[in-house]
C-alpha cells in the first residue's frame, strides 16, 4: 500500500520551455503532497507543500511563479517548471502522507530534469 | 533549531553489520524515520520509530533511539551488496503543524 507514482521519470527540454511533472497517490487520498529538489550528493530540499483545493505553500527562496504547483484532486499534484533554464536541471521528487500526524512520507521515484 | 546530522560515508564488508548514526536537535520530534535511496530513484521508507520507543527490530534492521542524547541509529545485520545505497535519517516535528526534516544522507558501500 501507499504507492506514489511520479511521471515522467526523465525529461530533457530546451531552455525557455515549460515542463509538467505529475505526482499521483495510487491507493490512498493525499490532502497534502510535498515537492522536493535534490542536488547531486545532497539532501532533499523542500520546495513547497501542496494542499488539495488551495494554494501551495512555498519555502523561502523558491520562486512560486517559476515552480507552479496545482493540487486539483486528492490523488494528483502537478509541478510545472516554467521557462526552464539549465540551472533548473535537477532531480525532483514528490511525496505524500497517508494521514496526518506521525504518518510517514511516501515518495515517488523522482523526475530527472535536464534543460539544454 | 531544526537540524539532522549524519556521517556522509560508511564502508563495510559483505556479511558484516552496518551501523548508521544520526543526531537531531529538536526535541519536538514525534516520529523518526529511515529511508533508503538507490541511484536514480526516490526514497523508500525502511522503518520508523515513535519518539517514546527505545528500540524497534524488523528482520535485519534494528533502530535504536536515545532520546536523551537525541541520537538515532540504524543497524543492518548481515549486510549485502544490495544494501549499497544512501540512507536518510528524518524526523517529524510537531510545531503546530507537522514538518519533516531530513539529514544529508549516509552513502553505504558494501564490499564483496
Amino acid at each position: 500500500g501507499a504507492v506514489v507514482s511520479q511521471h515522467p521519470s526523465r525529461v530533457i527540454c530546451k531552455s525557455g520551455t515549460s515542463v509538467k511533472i505529475e505526482c499521483r497517490s495510487l491507493d490512498f487520498q493525499a490532502t497534502t503532497m510535498f515537492w522536493y529538489r535534490q542536488f547531486p550528493k545532497k539532501s532533499l530540499m523542500l520546495m513547497a507543500t501542496s494542499n488539495e483545493g488551495s494554494k501551495a505553500t512555498y519555502e523561502q527562496g523558491v520562486e512560486k511563479d517559476k515552480f507552479l504547483i496545482n493540487h486539483a484532486s486528492l490523488t494528483l499534484s502537478t509541478l510545472t517548471v516554467t521557462s526552464a533554464h539549465p540551472e533548473d536541471s535537477s532531480f525532483y521528487i514528490c511525496s505524500a502522507e497517508t494521514g496526518t500526524g506521525g504518518s510517514p512520507l511516501h515518495f515517488g521515484n523522482g523526475t530527472r530534469l535536464t534543460v539544454t | 533549531g531544526e537540524d539532522v546530522e549524519q556521517s556522509l560515508f560508511l564502508s563495510v564488508r559483505e556479511g558484516d553489520s552496518s551501523v548508521i548514526n544520526c543526531t537531531y536537535t529538536d526535541s519536538s520530534s514525534t516520529y523518526l524515520y529511515w529511508y533508503k535511496q538507490e541511484p536514480g530513484a526516490g526514497l523508500q521508507l525502511l522503518t520508523y520509530i515513535f519518539s517514546n520507543m527505545d528500540m524497534k527490530q524488523d528482520q535485519r534492521l534494528t533502530v535504536l533511539l536515545n532520546k536523551k542524547d537525541k541520537h538515532l541509529s540504524l543497524r543492518i545485520a548481515d549486510t549485502q551488496t544490495g544494501d549499497s545505497a544512501i540512507y536518510f535519517c528524518a524526523e517529524k516535528l510537531d510545531t503546530g503543524g507537522f514538518k519533516t526534516i531530513f539529514g544529508a544522507g549516509t552513502r553505504l558501500f558494501v564490499k564483496a
